[in-house]
């Protein structure tokens, strides 16, 4: 079975340019929750969406937001980049309930200029 | 506010040596509890969790962890460690009910093993 695959690995923005990145989840899993991590602040969570619906939100400003698909394919933007957006970005997958089981993507990792 | 604390930031222990790594939450009741690994470039992995009953509780890799609620803590631990054990480890949890449920993580504890 295929694990959570998030795309692209690497990406370099600028400030104020916006951004998209992609996750797919595990086959069968319905939840996808999106998670912020920085050195500082650690894993922050984002949003979690359960199909197609967002159930769950973060303390993020509105430049964040997300989407998820038919497909239980998910998707987040972050519009207005701030340098401070810069982090790995990581995507987790679990069938029904994000607190039994989390399984992880190895992250997009951001940079903004 | 739920708050989750892992008090050392870096750890180091020999290969073969036992290891306790700390994690203590502040909530008004029981939450669920996690244990998670992140390995360099590799994403992060449940070791285990806690949600109810026995408070020992056993995970992968020969890892337990053992909830104390009147010490309000889940510390993980291991008799003999690894070399491969070494890797950033996170504990979390989420309150135990309600609609509004989150995990919330500690900053971390990173794991260097000696040989």
């Amino acid at each position: 079975k295929a694990g959570v695959t998030q795309t692209p690995r690497y990406l370099i923005k600028t400030r104020g340019q916006q951004v998209t990145l992609s996750c797919s989840p595990i086959s069968g899993h319905r939840s996808v929750s999106w998670y912020q991590q920085t050195p500082g602040q650690g894993l922050q969570f984002l949003f979690e969406y359960f199909s197609e619906t967002q159930r769950n939100k973060g303390n993020f400003p509105g430049r964040f937001s997300g989407r998820q698909f038919s497909n239980s394919r998910s998707e987040m933007n972050v519009s207005t980049l701030e340098l401070g957006d810069s982090a790995l970005y990581l995507c987790a997958s679990s069938y029904n309930d994000p607190y039994e089981k989390l399984f992880f993507g190895s992250g997009t990792q951001l940079s903004v200029l | 506010a739920q708050s989750v604390t892992q008090p050392d930031i870096h750890i180091t222990v020999s290969e073969g040596a036992s290891l306790e790594l700390r994690c203590n939450y502040s909530y008004g009741a029981t939450p669920y509890l996690f244990w998670y690994v992140q390995s360099p470039g590799q994403g992060l992995q449940l070791l285990l969790k806690y949600f109810s009953g026995d408070t020992l509780v056993q995970g992968i890799k020969g890892f337990e962890a053992e909830f104390k609620t009147s010490q309000s803590s889940f510390n993980l631990r291991k008799p003999s460690v690894h070399w491969s054990d070494a890797a950033e480890y996170f504990c979390a949890s989420s309150p135990n009910a309600g609609n509004n449920r989150k995990l919330i993580w500690g900053l971390g504890t990173s794991l260097a093993v000696n040989p």
